[in-house]
């Protein structure tokens, strides 16, 4: 069972188009991260959000955490084939049902390809 | 500049001979993990270390084992590596676990025939 469901799995859109990926759990974590991973390569950080309810951009780029600290989204405006890459959304140390300050659990990502 | 570092990049080896992955980080961090990325599966944890001499258990510790003698050093030791350990691993650091973001190495691609 994956502790973190990404959707959409995969995602093919046109350049200048917007999009969301999504990242659920029904367990509460101290943060949550975003990384993307080029083939072969380690993930690279996109952000880190620690508050409930937060909202950080980074360019085009906007991510929100739940209020309850169980869930976040990754929106990206006027998407460029620059963007295609492997997101993957990440929680670090569960806060609920016994702490586990250390464990980081990953979803399974989601693939985005941007055509020119 | 300030990285993870992992070697080898790529290691071809056979069943039940003893192999270890090194990983480096220049960063001061005292936090260290090791992962195992598998199609379909995603990024498991295989074991994590706190701080010096503190180590523990990810989701996958089966058939692996770790050490952090130094602040900067956290090998991967496959004792008796089996070919349901090919896959490709990553190491990663952080100033501590909870909030701040980690910094993955390039990983390490390893096929056990």
């Amino acid at each position: 069972t994956q502790l973190l469901e990404q959707s959409p799995q995969f995602l093919s859109i046109q350049e200048g188009e917007n999009l969301t990926v999504y990242c659920n759990s029904s367990s509460v974590f101290s943060s949550l991260q975003w990384y993307r991973q080029e083939p072969g390569e380690g993930p690279v950080l996109l952000v880190t959000v620690v508050t409930g309810g937060e909202v950080k951009k980074l360019k085009r780029l906007t991510f929100q955490f739940g209020d309850a600290r169980k869930d976040s989204s990754l929106h990206i405006t006027a998407a460029q084939p620059g963007d295609t890459g492997l997101y993957l959304c990440a929680g670090d140390s569960k806060a609920d049902r016994g702490s586990t300050l250390g464990r980081l659990y990953f979803g399974r990502g989601t693939q985005l390809t941007v055509w020119p | 500049e300030a990285q993870v570092t992992q070697n080898p990049r790529y290691l071809i080896t056979v069943t039940g001979k003893k192999l270890t992955v090194t990983c480096s980080q220049n960063m001061n961090h005292e936090y260290m993990s090791w992962y195992r990325q598998d199609p379909g599966l995603g990024l498991r944890q295989i074991y994590y270390s706190m701080n010096v001499e503190v180590t523990d258990k990810g989701d996958v510790p089966e058939g692996y084992k770790v050490s952090r003698k130094e602040k900067r050093n956290f090998p991967l030791i496959l004792e008796s590596p089996s070919p349901n350990q090919t896959s490709l691993y990553f190491c990663a650091s952080s100033p501590g676990a909870g909030k701040y973001g980690y910094t993955f190495g390039s990983g390490t691609r390893l096929t056990v025939v």
